[in-house]
């Protein structure tokens, strides 16, 4: 079945400590976002890649970084993770020319001691 | 005043219940709209989009939207445990690359 993928499911690490979280799809869908979601709290736009064109939110933390090498693989990369960043980070695709809507991975949920 | 209003909840409601869950919205530009289902711990999967005004059945879902009032609903009859999750709605222009605005979401739980 085409789908988004993300790993690890669950991942810790250290405060300040580098960590970088993988999504890959088999959709070929040419939009890739990553999202941020904390309890309770709507998911949150960090970036996102139409085709090779990174476009960041405004608000996004320059701790935040993202790379798409090829259309089915994206990674964020969280340079200095602090204790406000645990959250669920999730990955999702979509058609450009569509409007119904975006695909999800399962989310990658970090935790940050 | 955020772009997308959402009633947090917590919804509980029996075992075959009829559930209405709402978005409110200010942006007159939007014209897709989507409801996602999360469960504790998942992605949201797409469950209904629409686009513009109007209803849209699916089995025991129906979405409506109303643009003249920025409100939009989905209506879940004949509800199981299994609909326990977290609601989101969502919405976006359209034309070309639009950016999804979402609703903080609404925690249904069906209780057998």
């Amino acid at each position: 079945d085409a789908m988004v993928i993300q790993n690890p499911r669950y991942q810790v690490t250290q405060f300040g400590k580098p960590v970088t979280l993988s999504c890959s799809q088999t959709l070929n869908h040419n939009v890739m976002y990553w999202y941020q979601q904390k309890s309770s709290q709507a998911p949150k736009l960090l970036f996102h890649y139409y085709d090779k064109d990174f476009n960041n939110e405004a608000d996004t933390p320059d701790n935040f970084q993202s790379r798409r090498p090829n259309t089915s693989f994206c990674f964020l990369d969280i340079r200095s993770p602090g204790l406000g960043d645990a959250a669920m980070y999730l990955c999702a695709t979509s058609r450009v020319d569509r409007g119904d809507g975006y695909t999800f991975g399962s989310g990658t949920r970090l935790t940050v001691v | 005043q955020k772009e997308v209003e959402q009633d947090p909840g917590p919804l509980s409601v029996p075992e075959g219940a009829i559930v209405s869950l709402n978005c409110t919205y200010s942006n007159s530009a939007f014209q897709y709209f989507m409801w996602y289902r999360q469960y504790s711990r998942k992605g949201p999967e797409l469950l209904m989009y629409t686009y513009s005004s109007g209803n849209k059945e699916d089995g025991r879902f129906t979405a409506q939207v109303d643009k003249s009032s920025k409100y939009i609903s989905l209506f879940i009859r004949d509800s199981q445990p299994s609909d326990s999750a977290t609601y989101l709605c969502a919405m976006s222009g359209s034309g070309g690359y639009q950016k999804v605005t979402f609703g903080t979401g609404t925690k249904l739980q069906v209780i057998p």
